[in-house]
């Protein structure tokens, strides 16, 4: 079956970076774009961005460009997403969901199970 | 870039209620709108894609409708199972915007 995997809870420093991951399996990886939502304490859902794992192609939220950096490793079927210069307005939750692209692109229904990272000195 | 508002940011409804959520975009999305529903600590689930596409397992009593900047998700009978903040996102070039939400209650 479809499954998105992410790495566990972080605690970071401000200033500090961290890198999430997302192991995909249960289907063909380089067939699924994958996108990065966050959600902080009491705020709503925000997109970062979206990786085409097929060629390796993003797309940032601009809040989130030069920030952000979403890669990925075909021989693991891993997606990763790295911030950098975290504030305590990076502390979230970090999902990492899946998307069907052919002529279009719609979102599958398929999420990881979620990354807390917490920024705190 | 295009944003996403939702109405209302909350609304309290009786068990069995007709309930509403309207989300407009500020430019034309075509019909690259999507429905998710967050309960508190958990995964979004998905709803709806291109608008009016019922995910597989959603209870029919969900359902979307709109094309073009104005939307609705409408829940025909409310359920204390639909307590959650929904959300949606739209996808039709990037950045895929998220609305800001909208809280159910059970009144």
């Amino acid at each position: 079956q479809v499954q998105l995997v992410q790495s566990g809870a972080e605690v970071k420093k401000p200033g500090a970076s961290v890198k999430v991951s997302c192991m995909a399996s249960g289907y063909t990886f380089s067939n699924y774009y994958i996108q990065w939502v966050r959600h902080a304490p009491g705020q709503g859902l925000e997109w970062m961005g979206i990786i085409n794992p097929s060629g390796g192609g993003t797309s940032y939220a601009q809040k989130f460009q030069g920030r952000v950096t979403i890669t990925r490793e075909t021989s693991t079927n891993t997606v990763y997403m790295e911030v950098n210069s975290l504030t305590s307005e990076d502390t979230a939750v970090y999902f990492c969901a899946r998307v069907y692209c052919d002529a279009d692109c719609n979102p599958d229904g398929h999420w990881g199970q979620g990354t807390l990272v917490t920024v705190s000195s | 870039d295009i944003q996403m508002t939702q109405s209302p940011s909350s609304l309290s409804a009786s068990v069995g209620d007709r309930v509403t959520i309207t989300c407009r975009a500020s430019q034309g999305i075509g019909n690259y709108l999507a429905w998710y529903q967050q309960k508190p600590g958990k995964v979004p689930k998905l709803l709806i894609y291109t608008a009016s596409i019922l995910q597989s397992g959603v209870p029919s009593r969900f359902s979307g409708s709109g094309s073009g900047t104005d939307f609705t998700l409408t829940i025909s009978s409310l359920q204390p199972e639909d307590v959650a903040v929904y959300y949606c996102q739209k996808y039709n070039l990037a950045p895929w915007t998220f609305g800001q939400g909208t809280k159910v209650e059970i009144k």
